[in-house]
Formats: C-alpha cells, sequence, structure tokens
C-alpha cells in the first residue's frame, strides 16, 4: 500500500545529541504509532498516538499527533548508541495502515 | 503487553523446497493478521491480509500460489513459500493488530535464505 513521507531517510549524529523525524500523510489518520526496528528483528512499538494534538513521552522519547491529524514527529532525546536502529511510523485509520519507509539512526560514541 | 510470536526466527532451504512461516498471537485473538517481507536496508512491505476463516487478501504482485496463507485459529496464521527460489530469500515479518484495533504488533521476523 501506499507509504507514508518519513524524513530524514538516515541520519548520522553524535552521542548525546538530540533526534527528530517525522512523517506525513495526504490522508487523515486516528491513530499514529513509531516503532523501532533493530537488525534482524520485528519492528518494537515505542509509542501509540490516538488524539490530535496528543504529546506522549516514554523515557527520553517524545512524540505528536499533529493537529491535522496528517502527520506526526517523533524526538529522541540525548542519545545513546543503542538507539541505533531503523524507526518507523505508521498511520492507522479504520484498518488501513500504511508505513513510512523509515529512519536509519547512527549514533556515533 | 500483546506478544506476537513467529517462528521460525531463521531457515535456509534448497530451492525447489516449501517453507513454512508461523506467526501466533499468544495472550490475544487477532482475526486479522498481516504478513510483510522486507528487503535489506528498506521499509516494510505488505504482502498480504490474513483473515480467519476466510481467504487472504494479497497485495498487487504478490503470487497467490506461491506465498499461501492460512488463518486456520484466532491466534495462528501461517505463511508458506512454495517451491522456493533465491530470489524468495528476505526478511518475512507477520503482525497482528491488538484487539481494540488501535495498536499493531510485530513477530521479532524469519530469515529465509533459499540455496
Amino acid at each position: 500500500g501506499q507509504q507514508l513521507n518519513q524524513s530524514p531517510q538516515s541520519m548520522f549524529i553524535q552521542e548525546g545529541e538530540d533526534v527528530s523525524m517525522n512523517c506525513t500523510s495526504s490522508s487523515i489518520f486516528n491513530t499514529w504509532l513509531w516503532y523501532k526496528q533493530d537488525p534482524g528483528e520485528g519492528p518494537v512499538l515505542l509509542i501509540a498516538l490516538y488524539k490530535a494534538g496528543e504529546l506522549t513521552s516514554n523515557g527520553r522519547l517524545t512524540a505528536q499527533f499533529g493537529i491535522t491529524r496528517k502527520d506526526s514527529f517523533l524526538n529522541i532525546s540525548a542519545s545513546i548508541p543503542s538507539d541505533v536502529g531503523i524507526y518507523f511510523c505508521a498511520g492507522l485509520h479504520a484498518r488501513d495502515m500504511r508505513f513510512g519507509a523509515g529512519t536509519r539512526l547512527t549514533v556515533k560514541p | 503487553g500483546a506478544v506476537v510470536s513467529q517462528h521460525p526466527s531463521r531457515v535456509i532451504c534448497k530451492s525447489g523446497t516449501s517453507v513454512k512461516i508461523e506467526c501466533r498471537s499468544l495472550d490475544f485473538q487477532a482475526t486479522t493478521m498481516f504478513w510483510y517481507r522486507q528487503f535489506p536496508k528498506q521499509s516494510l512491505m505488505l504482502m498480504a491480509t490474513s483473515n480467519e476463516g476466510s481467504k487472504a487478501t494479497y497485495e498487487q504482485g504478490v503470487e497467490k500460489d506461491k506465498f499461501l496463507i492460512n488463518h486456520a485459529s484466532l491466534t495462528l496464521s501461517t505463511l508458506t513459500v512454495t517451491s522456493a527460489h533465491p530470489e524468495d530469500s528476505s526478511f518475512y515479518i507477520c503482525s497482528a493488530p491488538a484487539e481494540t484495533g488501535e495498536k499493531l504488533f510485530f513477530g521479532s521476523g524469519t530469515q529465509l535464505s533459499v540455496l
């Protein structure tokens, strides 16, 4: 199915730096989900957002559900080496689930 | 939280053989499950939607006879790659939505290598 527009595609940052990535869509979603995938593993749910404008944190991760319901962002503060991986956004409306292409994060110690 | 178990995690097979991958929802029921294929450094590609008690729905370009899906119970869906060829080598992942439908949980994936 059609994918969401996720950016950036990749990021190379220094340990301790903050990271921001976002997803946009031309369609409205009722739920935004953010996942992290480690190599050779399935995606693991990080944060789920259910209301427009909602801001939710999970440790050093913060995500927001855009007011227009067409976008979402994920921030990671004070990055550490284990943050390395691919981060995917997903939008859900009824039974329609769409994914971003992923943001590949590399953290240099 | 809800867990989706996928087995095997890795399989190596000879060309021409068939491989079955299982996806189980461990503590919830899933009338629908999804199967994805992922190439290195790429995103998830939805292959098909598995429906309990009825036929699977395949995405455009996915061969139904090549990738057989069976959803025999509310907690188990299987994907069988028939007559596997080297080009079928890939990472296959299943997922199942929570019963509320508001979250999607993924299996740990299966790395298939066809020699």
